[in-house]
């Protein structure tokens, strides 16, 4: 299930099932949105990115969603592997400028 | 390829002094690098733009003469965080931003987690 704590949603699920993570961006202007996975004490890794002119666009075993009407981003990552487990954010920009990262979402795979 | 390195991973320091924090792009060359801070459960937060050979950009609320930022050549960018006090203990994360094109991408370095006692 998911929840909130006091800084950092969680996200559980079970090993091998698909997890879906929720961002809620803050600016129409962008136009360029990345997903980033970071292990404790780590930097961020790219996983996939996606330009507004797109609604969907899949990686392997990763799909990021967008959806412009309601500044929604999703990511899809399938078949959920305890590797996963890790705090995703998503990332917004206009153009390939400075980027605004979301709060982020842990996700626990068990 | 897009390797980004910072130099130390992990620093103890006492009040009142300085750290100096070292971010390289290793396999190419950025003229603009950022800096980021994270506290725990928090998000990544923009501190400043840094471009080469001229001074940095520092978004609202970062204090210019506290954060010192050098980036004197394309490789390199420093951070040095002046008369450190506990509260600035943090994650430190820089990142190299690689031109393709027309195009671009940040490529992040792994971190550097400051204490200061």
């Amino acid at each position: 299930g998911e929840s909130v704590g006091l800084h950092l949603p969680t996200l559980s699920v079970q090993e091998g099932d698909n997890s879906i993570i929720n961002c809620a961006y803050s600016n129409s202007a962008s136009d360029y949105f990345i997903w980033y996975k970071q292990e404790s004490g780590k930097g961020p890794q790219f996983i996939i990115d996606i330009r507004s002119n797109m609604d969907k666009r899949q990686g392997q075993r990763v799909t990021v969603l967008l959806n412009k009407t309601v500044k929604h981003l999703s990511l899809q990552i399938a078949a959920t592997q305890p590797g996963d487990s890790a705090v995703y954010f998503c990332a917004e920009a206009s153009g390939y400028s400075t980027l605004t990262f979301g709060k982020g979402t842990m996700l626990l795979v068990s | 390829g897009a390797v980004v390195s910072q130099h130390p991973s992990r620093v103890i320091c006492k009040s009142g002094t300085s750290v100096k924090i070292e971010c390289r792009s290793l396999d190419f060359q950025a003229t603009t690098m950022f800096w980021y801070r994270q506290f725990p459960k928090q998000s990544l937060m923009l501190m400043a733009t840094s471009n080469e050979g001229s001074k940095a950009t520092y978004e609202q609320g970062v204090e210019k003469d506290k954060f010192l930022i050098n980036h004197a050549s394309l490789t390199l960018s420093t951070l040095t965080v002046t008369s450190a006090h506990p509260e600035d203990s943090s994650f430190y994360i820089c990142s190299a931003f690689r031109t393709s094109g027309g195009t671009g991408e940040q490529f992040f370095g792994p971190g550097t987690r400051l204490t200061v006692l």
